[in-house]
């Protein structure tokens, strides 16, 4: 009855490869995020989607590709993965209010490139 | 500049004492402020919202102070349960959800 999951939880890949995180949400919520947490343990935002329409993307490689099929899923999917990819990878879904809201968070991917 | 600072710890305390945690941020529009509570290989989750009156959750108090751009947390009589990386983090707009790199408490018996 996870309320934001993720899949897989752990993924090694070599570099130059391809590869995709999913994420699915069951709270009804209408906005989900993508965001890194690098080895600094640093949080960082990389994408939001509200009713599967991109709201939010920072500065981030278009390596990465989210793509929000319906308002319950957002993947990522990073073309030719770097060293530098390597990190935790958390989704988190929240419902748009009065700017209180609260983001609920994944497991957490983490990915490993060699 | 970080767009949040928070000094990393690691506070090393004993159980019941009394520690406090501060953040300070640059984005003065920023809208609203939260302390989320991150236990080791797991994902952040809120701890509480940060209002501008101050505010209290049992052993938790936040306080905000929007004129100095600075938010703190208290921790009052400390459980080993305690021990995680607090994280400070600011809405900037549109759901932007903006984290300090945390502070780090470790409680001992």
């Amino acid at each position: 009855d996870t309320a934001v999951s993720q899949t897989p939880k752990y993924l090694v890949t070599q570099m130059g490869n391809d590869k995709s995180i999913k994420c699915e949400q069951n709270l009804g919520h209408d906005t989900m995020y993508w965001y890194k947490q690098d080895s600094k343990k640093f949080l960082k935002i990389m994408f939001s989607y509200n009713n599967k329409e991109l709201i939010i993307n920072e500065t981030v490689p278009n390596r990465f590709s989210p793509k929000s099929p319906d308002k319950a899923h957002l993947n990522l999917h990073i073309n030719s993965l770097e060293l530098g990819d390597s990190a935790v990878y958390f989704c988190a879904s929240s419902q748009r209010g009065g700017g209180q809201e609260t983001q609920y968070f994944g497991p957490g991917t983490r990915l490993l490139v060699l | 500049r970080k767009e949040v600072e928070q000094d990393p710890g690691p506070f090393n305390v004993p159980e019941g004492a009394t520690v406090a945690f501060n953040c300070t941020y640059s984005n003065s529009a920023s809208q609203s402020f939260f302390w989320y509570r991150q236990d080791c290989r797991k994902e952040p989750k809120l701890l509480m919202s940060v209002y501008s009156s101050g505010n209290e959750d049992g052993r938790f108090t936040a306080q905000l102070n929007r004129a100095s751009q600075y938010i703190s947390l208290l921790i009052r009589d400390s459980k080993l349960s305690d021990s995680a990386t607090y994280l400070c983090v600011v809405n900037t707009g549109f759901q932007k959800l903006v984290f300090g790199t945390g502070t780090r408490l470790l409680v001992s018996p």
